[in-house]
This record gives C-alpha cells, structure tokens and sequence, in this order.
C-alpha cells in the first residue's frame, strides 16, 4: 500500500458524459500529479500540483481540468468524454518541499470506460 | 525535452537466474533522477529503485541493482535470484531535480515474464 488513494477504482460511463476522478496523497506529501495510461499513448503526464498551485501541464486535453484543495487532495475532471478517453488514471505523490526526497508514489489508479 | 527509450519489449526469464532490462534516456539536464517502477497484473505502479544522477554509486535494494551509466545515459536494471512475483512490466523513468517536484517520463516498458 503506497498511501495514495483514489476513488473510484471503476467507473464506466457515456460518450458525452463528465466525471470527477479524486485523489489523497500521501500524508505530509504536497506535489500530486496526475497520469493516464491507455494502451497506445503509454503512460502520460498530465499535470502537477504543488501545496494547491498548478506547477506544470503535459499533454491534458482542454477538456480536462484538475485541482488541488486546501487539504491537498486532488479532483481531475473529465467532461465531453470519448471513447479514446478510456484509459487508467493514476495520481502520485511526493513530498517535493526541497526535502530531498523526489520520487512519487502511484495510487491504485482508475480505470474509466467510455460507452 | 527528455525522452527515455527501453528498448527489450518482452523478456524471460528462468527463476532463480538474473535477467538485466536496458533503459537509455536523452536530457540535457545535469540534476535529475532516474527510477524505475514494476507494474504487475494487478496494475499497481510500484517503486523498484531510484537513482540520483550526482551519485556515482549504483543503487541496490536487495535483490535489484542498477547500472548508471551517466556518460552514456543508460540505466540498466539487474534482477538477481528472478522470482514469480517478478513478473510484470517494467517501466524506467526519468525526472529533473526540482524544489517542488517534477513530472516522470516514461519509457514504453519491457514486459518481464519469470518462467518456472
């Protein structure tokens, strides 16, 4: 068990559709990023947030948007799904500070299904 | 940008034996790290070892040890004493040494396969 959770583990939905995919870093973590994982695009960054400030965007679709809150979990949104847009959604975290200590640890991630 | 290439897709292994997975990667970077992670069946991203590219000396964790390369921008691991639970994919993966973090870039994978 890394630590990080993220909820839904599952979740299948319509073309058309939004969800909200939502993550908890581990404690005392304050950098969580996020990442889709489909079978032809590979493991993807999509951004990162650092202490409730977006520090960095990969290749995230504009129909997609994500957030950290005051207590440092995250929500990726999803909205106008496709059906290339199943894939397995994992967050990680790590604590970044300038601690030293830079490697991230995944959660078990989400696997969403566009209908 | 950084780019990391594995280039094995598919590997075996008998147990018991050791098996090195290769990982080359392109940066212009001094300060960074390198990682590699094991995703099995269940499809869990597990940490297997990291490497920061300022130290000299390959990291080990028990049976997993890697080969840095710095001038070469390689980045082999070595599984000794292969196991069943071994099998999964393995990804290596780079990222830059940053105050706040930085994302991690992929390689493709190389799918291990432990015979018994």
């Amino acid at each position: 068990d890394s630590g990080v959770t993220q909820t839904p583990k599952h979740l299948i939905t319509a073309t058309g559709q939004r969800v909200t995919l939502r993550c908890s870093p581990r404690s005392g973590d304050l950098s969580v990023y996020w990442y889709q994982q489909s079978l032809d695009q590979g493991l993807q960054f999509l951004i990162h947030y650092y202490n409730g400030e977006e520090r960095a965007k990969g290749n995230i679709l504009e129909r997609f948007s994500a957030q950290q809150f005051p207590d440092l979990h995250s929500e990726l949104n999803l909205s106008s799904l496709e059906l290339g847009d199943s894939a397995l959604y994992f967050c990680a975290s790590s604590p970044g500070g300038g601690t030293g200590a830079y490697e991230q640890y995944f959660g078990p991630g989400t696997r969403l299904t566009v209908t | 940008a950084q780019t990391v290439t594995q280039s094995q897709p598919e590997m075996s292994v008998q147990e018991a034996e050791t098996v090195t997975l290769s990982c080359t990667y392109d940066t212009s970077e001094n300060n960074y790290y390198l990682f590699w992670y094991k995703q099995p069946p269940s499809r869990q991203m597990i940490l297997v070892i990291r490497q920061e590219a300022y130290k000299q000396q390959n990291a080990t964790e028990n049976r997993f040890s890697v080969n840095f390369q710095k001038a070469a921008k390689s980045f082999s691991l070595k599984i000794s004493d292969s196991q069943l639970g071994d099998t999964a994919m393995y990804f290596c993966a780079f990222s830059e040494k940053k105050s706040s973090g930085d994302k991690l870039t992929f390689g493709t994978g190389t799918r291990l396969a432990v015979r018994p």
